[in-house]
């Protein structure tokens, strides 16, 4: 099993650019999610996927949008990339709403 | 308490010595608490879920508690260890229902 895996493990984009970021799982997890860290902030939720076919905002959604493309991927897509958004993306993975919460290695995302 | 909030920021401590720190949360319509240790370089690891208040869980020499009708838990490390340090993270939810991780408590234990 591999878990969560992320792709890519970073990147630098420049302003304006766009691009997705990779998640899948192999646990057979009904929820996904999708978190930014920022030094100080701790983790911040940015949407989530409760289960197959549904998505919903998180904390910070702003600036980004997401597919549940099918039980396994959750990705996230940055349409116009901000300074801003410079941060360490995490995916994490669970059963169901109440479960404790397996999370990828994250993806650096630095925009210039 | 509107959010998840955690204290302190940051903890110092020697090798051998026992501590403790606080989530706080939204005590209206609780849910869930969880608890996660985080190492520098790697991902969140979970350590507890707790849902009933009076709830007490342990893994070796850490340990948490719950009360759900103020809206906090503790977590304690009993005899810390350099291996102890990370930053350990509560999440639960505010009172829209959201999903609300607290800023974390970095812990530093010196040998």
């Amino acid at each position: 099993n591999a878990g969560v895996t992320q792709t890519p493990k970073f990147q630098v984009l420049k302003t304006g650019q766009s691009m997705t970021l990779q998640c899948a799982q192999d646990m057979n997890h009904n929820s996904m999610y999708w978190y930014r860290q920022d030094p100080g902030m701790g983790l911040r939720l940015i949407y989530y996927s409760a289960s197959e076919g549904t998505t919903d905002k998180g904390e910070v959604p702003n600036g980004y949008n997401v597919s549940r493309l099918n039980k396994r991927e959750f990705s996230l897509r940055l349409e116009s990339a901000a300074p801003s958004q410079t941060s360490v993306y995490f995916c994490a993975s669970r059963v169901s709403g109440m479960g404790e919460q397996y999370f990828g290695p994250g993806t650096r995302l630095t925009v210039t | 308490i509107l959010n998840v909030e955690q204290s302190p920021q940051s903890l110092h401590v020697q090798e051998g010595d026992s501590t403790n720190f606080t989530c706080s949360f939204p005590s209206s319509n609780f849910y869930a608490l969880h608890w996660y240790r985080w190492e520098t370089a790697k991902s969140p690891e979970a350590l507890f879920v707790m849902t009933l208040n009076g709830d007490e869980k342990k893994k070796g020499r850490i340990s948490a508690t719950l009360n759900t009708k103020e809206g906090y838990s503790y977590l304690y490390i009993k005899g810390s260890q350099p291996e102890d340090s990370a930053t350990y993270l509560c999440h639960s939810y505010n009172q829209g229902g959201k999903l609300i991780f607290g800023q974390g408590t970095e812990l530093s234990v010196k040998p």
